[in-house]
């Protein structure tokens, strides 16, 4: 069974523009969530989505935004880059939250 | 409120010692703890996991105790062993008010070093 795929695994961006990662879940999985990692933050929660619905979402501003679709794959926006967004972005899927949620790799944004 | 905590930060042990880490959580509707585990450079990986109805899941040298009342839970690893050497988050669902749905709050995470 495939593991959990995100795209790109590294990105460099300046500040003010806007980035679109990617995720794909195990398939079967319908809920997909994001974190956001840096150094001594631990993962902070982004949002969850479930059926193209999203559920639930952590304290971060309306810069952050995502999607999903009907196959369940998951894309997170982020406008009007800052420095401070600089981080590990990682998705997890699950069959539902309540349960192990599996992590993608990872997309390492660098923002100059 | 929706925190966790996690103590300590950083913790050193011998070989084949115990490592005990400690986590609080502040939402008392809270029902799901799960451990993962960070290799450097790798993703998170599930360890092991509790629901509120047990107090104790043990897994071979892996073991979590939960606390219901005192809000605390914490991951007991035996006969610690050199690849048991990674960060270690501690999470708690906190529900969505009015809602059925949970969001998933990690802890800071604590990186354990195993000294051969």
């Amino acid at each position: 069974k495939a593991g959990v795929t995100q795209t790109p695994r590294y990105l460099i961006k300046t500040r003010g523009q806007q980035v679109t990662l990617s995720c794909s879940p195990i398939s079967g999985h319908r809920s997909v969530s994001w974190y956001q990692q840096t150094p001594g933050q631990g993962l902070q929660f982004l949002f969850e989505y479930f059926s193209e619905t999203q559920r639930n979402k952590g304290n971060f501003p309306g810069r952050f935004s995502g999607r999903q679709f009907s196959n369940s794959r998951s894309e997170m926006n982020v406008s009007t880059l800052e420095l401070g967004d600089s981080a590990l972005y990682l998705c997890a899927s699950s069959r539902g939250l309540l349960n192990e949620q599996f992590f993608g790799p990872g997309t390492r944004l660098t923002v100059l | 409120g929706e925190n966790v905590e996690q103590h300590p930060s950083t913790l050193s042990v011998q070989e084949g010692d115990s490592a005990v880490i400690k986590c609080t959580y502040s939402d008392s509707a809270s029902n799901y703890f799960p451990w993962y585990k960070q290799e450097l450079g790798k993703r998170p990986q599930l360890i092991i996991d509790i629901r509120s109805n047990v107090g104790e899941k043990k897994d071979q040298r892996i073991a979590v105790t939960l606390n219901k009342t005192a809000k605390h839970f914490s991951l007991h690893i035996t006969e610690t062993q050199p690849e048991d050497s990674a960060v270690y988050f501690c999470a708690a669902s906190v529900p969505l008010m009015k809602t059925s749905y949970d969001k998933v709050i990690f802890g800071p995470g604590t990186s354990l070093s195993v000294i051969p």
